[in-house]
Formats: C-alpha cells, sequence, structure tokens
C-alpha cells in the first residue's frame, strides 16, 4: 500500500541558507500535518492543512511557511535557517474531514534536517 | 488543554515477560487516543487507537491497551515481549486537527 513519501530524506544546510521539505500524503487523504522532532524529544506540531487550506498551527517559527498544493503535496519552507532547526521532520496524512476525529495518521519516515 | 503523560522514560523488560507501557490522560471531551512505535530514524508507526466501544483495543504486533476512563489511562500492553520490540513508543491524543504527542517511553527488551 502506498505510504506517505517525504522528500529529501537527508538535507545539510548552512546558517542562513533556506530549505525546502516535500511531503506527499496517501492518496485520497484530505488533512496533511507537520511535526518537528527534535533530539530525544516528542513530535512538535507544527502546521495542518485540510483540503489544501491551513486548518491549524502550533509552535512554527515565522521563518517557516507551508502550503499544500492542488495535487495535496504538502512543502514546508524555512528560511534564515538556525543550528535549533536541526530536528527530524515528519510530514502525516489522515482521511480526518474537518473535525472528524476517528482515523488514525500515516507518517513519512522524516527529513532529517541537519543545519551547520 | 489536550494532553497525555508518559510516565516512565524506560522501561526494560525480558524477552517473553509482559509489558506495560504507561500513558495518562488529560483531554476536554471524549478521549481520541492512539499509540504510535518509533524505530531509529523512521517515522511513527501507528499500533492502535482508541475511539469508543470495548476498553480492551487490539493492535499491530500483538499490542493491545487498555482505556480505563476512571484512571485516565490508556497502557499500552503485549503478553509476551519479543527483542524485536525494542523501539521508542508514543502515546498521543487527537483533537481540533492536531495530534499531541507524550514525551515518549523507550521500551527495551533483554534476550
Amino acid at each position: 500500500a502506498a505510504g506517505v513519501i517525504q522528500s529529501p530524506r537527508h538535507l545539510i544546510k548552512e546558517k542562513r541558507e533556506t530549505a525546502t521539505l516535500k511531503c506527499y500524503p496517501i492518496p485520497r487523504h484530505d488533512t496533511v500535518y507537520w511535526y518537528q522532532q527534535g533530539p530525544g524529544q516528542d513530535p512538535q506540531f507544527l502546521i495542518s492543512f485540510y483540503e489544501k487550506m491551513q486548518s491549524d498551527k502550533g509552535s512554527i517559527p515565522d521563518r517557516f511557511s507551508a502550503q499544500q498544493f492542488s495535487d495535496y503535496h504538502s512543502e514546508l519552507n524555512m528560511s534564515s535557517l538556525e543550528l535549533g532547526d536541526s530536528a527530524l521532520y515528519f510530514c502525516a496524512s489522515s482521511l480526518a474531514g474537518q473535525g472528524q476525529m476517528n482515523t488514525e495518521a500515516f507518517f513519512g519516515q522524516g527529513t532529517r534536517l541537519t543545519v551547520v | 488543554a489536550q494532553s497525555v503523560a508518559q510516565p516512565e522514560d524506560q522501561v526494560n523488560v525480558a524477552e517473553g515477560n509482559p509489558l506495560t507501557v504507561k500513558c495518562t490522560y488529560s483531554v476536554s471531551g471524549n478521549p481520541y487516543l492512539f499509540w504510535y512505535v518509533q524505530y531509529p530514524n523512521r517515522g511513527l508507526q501507528f499500533l492502535l487507537k482508541y475511539i469508543t466501544g470495548d476498553n480492551l483495543v487490539k493492535g499491530s504486533y500483538g499490542f493491545e491497551a487498555e482505556f480505563n476512563k476512571s484512571q485516565t489511562s490508556f497502557h499500552l500492553k503485549k503478553p509476551s515481549a519479543l527483542v524485536s520490540d525494542s523501539a521508542l513508543y508514543f502515546c498521543a491524543t487527537y483533537n481540533f486537527n492536531k495530534f499531541y504527542f507524550g514525551s515518549g517511553t523507550k521500551l527495551n527488551v533483554k534476550p
């Protein structure tokens, strides 16, 4: 079965550079989530989209932005990168529907971003 | 506010013994509870969920979890642990368009 695909798997950037992370959700899933997981930490919610519209926003820095495109793939854009942005970034998708809570999210394998 | 707590950073168990990974929740409204497992450098894999119905939920790889409303708990269990079960386990709740994760419990199963 198709899973959530994230690219690239690994990314090394220098401070103050920009990075773009891509996420391809499971076909027909209507909700995409982005999470950031620092070393030894639990995943922290960044942002979510339902049917290509932003549905919720968490602790996402102003330097970050995200969008979901007409084909439902999503991109997380990160500018002016800082050392503290080094983390594992997960994308997840679900067939949640707005306000529906009876479905699990399926996670991609993540993009490991290292800022040097 | 929605939250889940995992009181143990690490759980050690011998192969073949039963295992329990603890989770308590604090949610407004009906709880929607999940367990995920994470292997090193991998994404989170769904194990099981509680939405409504039977308090004992069965999931993947022989895992099960018991929902206890009076104790606001959702502990993950397995009757007989395998070395391959060694991983990081996250409890989560879902509300208002996002998942809230616990801090994770590292499960070590020794041969």
